[in-house]
């Protein structure tokens, strides 16, 4: 597609449910990016794969949160037993890597959890 | 690992003025300074970006400086107008294995018609 595609935009859980967030890339972006906005504050990474591989999960805050890109497109962050302190928006981001060059990234418009 | 301060944290101006927002970094490995604007609902979208191996850059009325030895980048927005008014991020990303960027806490710029 032409952007970033993220799902739901809006999610209310209940503390303690397990929700699924859903991140389709642009097509043919090799890199993929979550990242965790609080409200009033930049976003915060949270994982990186480049195509399948989950190369970076050290901003996951704890193990109850999972990421995964089994195909190398769409990525789904998971979170188990959600608290309140994981409401949030959620970013997802895609980049074309090209060599050893920085390219900037595309964000979605991202999914706001808020868990009551 | 990387941190991004970002001063001020809202700003206001009058229409036509210019607005300049500030950024400093912690890490001296860090190559890539991008920019980002953000509205309201939606995510953040790249206005433009600068690598360290470039002083200044400039697009329309949007620049942007950059000065490794004081490792500081800054954002100048000129002949502001009201459709600029959003939120505003700096961020930084090292070279090495790790892609993710290191975000500033954002600038709330508001354009007085």
């Amino acid at each position: 597609g032409a952007g970033v595609s993220q799902s739901p935009r809006y999610k209310v859980a209940k503390r303690g449910q397990d929700v699924a967030l859903r991140c389709d890339p642009i097509s043919g972006h090799v890199s993929l990016f979550w990242y965790q906005q609080a409200l009033g504050q930049g976003p915060e990474f949270l994982t990186y794969f480049q195509n399948e591989a989950q190369l970076d999960k050290s901003g996951l805050p704890s193990d109850r949160f999972f990421a995964e890109r089994p195909e190398g497109s769409v990525s789904t962050l998971k979170i188990q037993r959600t608290q309140q302190e994981d409401s949030a928006v959620y970013l997802c981001a895609s980049s074309l890597i090209r060599g050893r060059g920085n390219y900037g990234y595309t964000f979605g418009s991202g999914t706001r959890l808020t868990v009551v | 690992g990387e941190n991004v301060e970002q001063h001020p944290s809202t700003l206001s101006v009058q229409e036509g003025d210019s607005a300049v927002i500030k950024c400093t970094y912690s890490d001296s490995a860090s190559n890539y300074f991008p920019w980002y604007k953000q509205e309201l609902g939606k995510g953040p979208q790249l206005i433009i970006d600068i690598r360290s191996n470039v002083g200044e850059k400039k697009d329309q009325r949007i620049a942007v400086t950059l000065n490794k030895t004081a490792k500081h980048f800054s954002l100048h927005i000129t002949e502001t107008q009201p459709e600029d008014s959003a939120v505003y991020f700096c961020a930084a990303r090292a070279s090495g294995s790790a892609r993710q960027l290191t975000f500033g806490s954002g600038t709330q710029l508001t354009v007085l018609p």
